[in-house]
């Protein structure tokens, strides 16, 4: 089974910050990865397919980068309204979530 | 528009099994694969498996291959899960979604909790 690992757990983080993410795949998985984010009492909602594409809809700030082993998601220009927990997901053999990422304000 | 339409809050006792339904509307349903995904309070999410609603294949989490079954209505556009043995380990919020042709999960539906519970 690929283990999908994300750090840091949660982050604490003001309007207007740059915030980086990560995912680490415990074997090499392409670019089968995406992101997903969950706000309190939603379900999950995507953001970012195949490790670097937006979905439609997603907002420029946010960009997914990686390949192989090492994934990153970045929001460039943090808005009040991006308070969630963000999962990566592997699709290269079945599926994995990583166990998230909640970011909250300082 | 694409809508998946989950079944109401469930309280059911252990030992027992319970099943879940997601409707779909808005698109082919028998042209995309249903997933679903099981959320424990407050935790991570949990990939359970698939259905291929076309020709009813499944493939499952090894974790889940003995607690779930997955099935199909195609003539309500209906997929199902049912859960059996259930145990307070199976009170959880699960969640199906749609996948986009071998990639992403563009629709969820709401999600429903099961509360196992004497």
């Amino acid at each position: 089974n690929t283990v999908m690992t994300q750090s840091p757990t949660s982050m604490f983080i003001s309007v207007g910050d740059r915030v980086t993410m990560n995912c680490k795949a415990s074997q090499n998985v392409g670019t089968n990865v995406d992101w997903y984010q969950q706000k309190t009492g939603q379900s999950p909602k995507l953001l970012i397919y195949g490790a670097s594409n937006r979905y439609t809809g997603v907002p420029d700030r946010f960009t997914g980068s990686g390949s192989g082993t090492d994934f990153t998601l970045t929001i460039s220009n943090m808005q009040a309204e991006d308070l969630a927990v963000y999962y990566c997901l592997q699709y290269n053999y079945k599926n994995t979530f990583g166990a998230g990422t909640k970011l909250e304000l300082k | 528009q694409v809508n998946l339409l989950q079944s109401g809050a469930a309280l059911v006792k252990p030992g027992a099994s319970v099943k879940l339904s997601c409707k779909a509307s808005g698109y082919t349903f028998t042209d995309y694969y249903i997933h679903w995904v099981k959320q424990s309070h407050g935790k991570s999410l949990e990939w359970i498996g698939y259905i291929n609603p076309n020709s009813g294949y499944t493939n499952y989490n090894e974790k889940f291959k003995s607690k779930a079954t997955l099935t199909v209505d195609k003539s309500t556009n209906t997929a199902y899960m049912e859960l059996s043995r259930l145990t307070s380990e199976d009170s959880a919020t699960y969640y199906c979604t749609r996948e986009y042709y071998g990639g992403y999960f563009d629709y969820w539906g709401q999600g429903v909790m099961v509360t196992v519970s004497s």
